[in-house]
C-alpha cells in the first residue's frame, strides 16, 4: 500500500542532544512537510520541500534543520537549538504543486517528541 | 496573511443530533480547502477538497459546503464512532497549506 511511513512513534530528547524523526513515502509525491501540533493549536509548518536538494522555511524553523537527498525521504533533525521541543510531529506529501485539483496532503501518522 | 478560524473549539452532540461546524478563512486565491479528521495520536485523514463556492460533497453522515469566506461541515445524525477533531486548511496561491485549530467533536452515546 502507498502511504507516509513515520518513525519513531515516540521519541524521547535529552538535553543539549541532537534527535532526527524520520519521513518516507512511496506515493511519489514530489513535495514534502513538516508540521509541528501542540495541544490547542493549529498544525504549523516547519519546513517543506517541493523538489530534491531544495527545501523553504516555514514559519517555525529555528531550531530545526531538515534534507532532502531523496525524493521518497524527508528527516527532520531537532536540534539542541530548539527550547521547547515538546510536540506531536506530522510528515507530509503532495503532488507537484501547480498541477491542480489533486494537491491534498496525505499525512503520516506522526511522531510524539518529549524531553526527558 | 492568509487565515483560518474554526468554530466552534468543542463540541458535544448527542447520538444522532445533528450539527454544523465552521471554518472562516481569508486567502489570496484559494486553490482548496480541505477538511481533515483527526483521532488522537494519529495523523489527519483526508475527508474533502472543495474548490468554488456553492460546492458541496457528501460522505456517509458528513457534508461539506463552501462559500467566498467560509466553509461548513455538516454532521447528521451522528454516531460515537465520529467522535474526533475536524480539521479545516485552506491552500492560496502560495506554496502552503494554513490551518485551523480544529473542533474536537464528541458524540455520547
Amino acid at each position: 500500500d502507498g502511504g507516509i511511513t513515520q518513525s519513531p512513534k515516540y521519541l524521547f530528547r535529552k538535553e543539549g542532544q541532537n534527535v532526527t524523526l524520520s519521513c518516507e513515502q512511496n506515493l511519489n509525491h514530489d513535495a514534502m512537510y513538516w508540521y509541528r501540533q501542540d495541544p490547542g493549536q493549529g498544525l504549523r509548518l516547519i519546513y517543506y520541500s517541493q523538489i530534491v536538494n531544495d527545501f523553504q522555511k516555514g514559519d517555525i524553523a529555528e531550531g530545526y534543520s531538515v534534507s532532502r537527498e531523496k525524493k521518497e525521504s524527508f528527516p527532520l533533525t531537532v536540534t539542541s537549538a530548539q527550547k521547547n521541543p515538546t510536540a506531536f510531529y506530522l510528515c507530509a506529501s503532495s503532488p507537484v504543486q501547480g498541477i491542480g485539483l489533486n494537491e491534498k496532503l496525505f499525512f503520516g501518522s506522526g511522531t510524539q517528541l518529549s524531553v526527558l | 496573511e492568509d487565515q483560518v478560524t474554526q468554530s466552534p473549539e468543542a463540541l458535544r452532540l448527542q447520538e444522532g443530533e445533528s450539527s454544523s461546524l465552521n471554518c472562516s478563512y481569508t486567502v489570496s486565491g484559494l486553490r482548496g480547502l480541505f477538511w481533515y479528521r483527526q483521532d488522537p495520536g494519529k495523523g489527519p485523514e483526508f475527508l474533502f477538497t472543495l474548490y468554488s463556492a456553492g460546492e458541496e460533497k457528501e460522505k456517509e453522515r458528513l457534508k461539506a459546503t463552501l462559500t467566498k469566506k467560509e466553509s461548513f461541515l455538516h454532521i447528521t445524525a451522528p454516531k460515537p464512532e465520529d467522535s474526533a477533531t475536524y480539521l479545516c486548511a485552506v491552500h492560496g496561491t502560495g506554496n502552503q497549506f494554513y490551518f485551523g485549530t480544529g473542533t474536537s467533536l464528541t458524540v455520547i452515546p
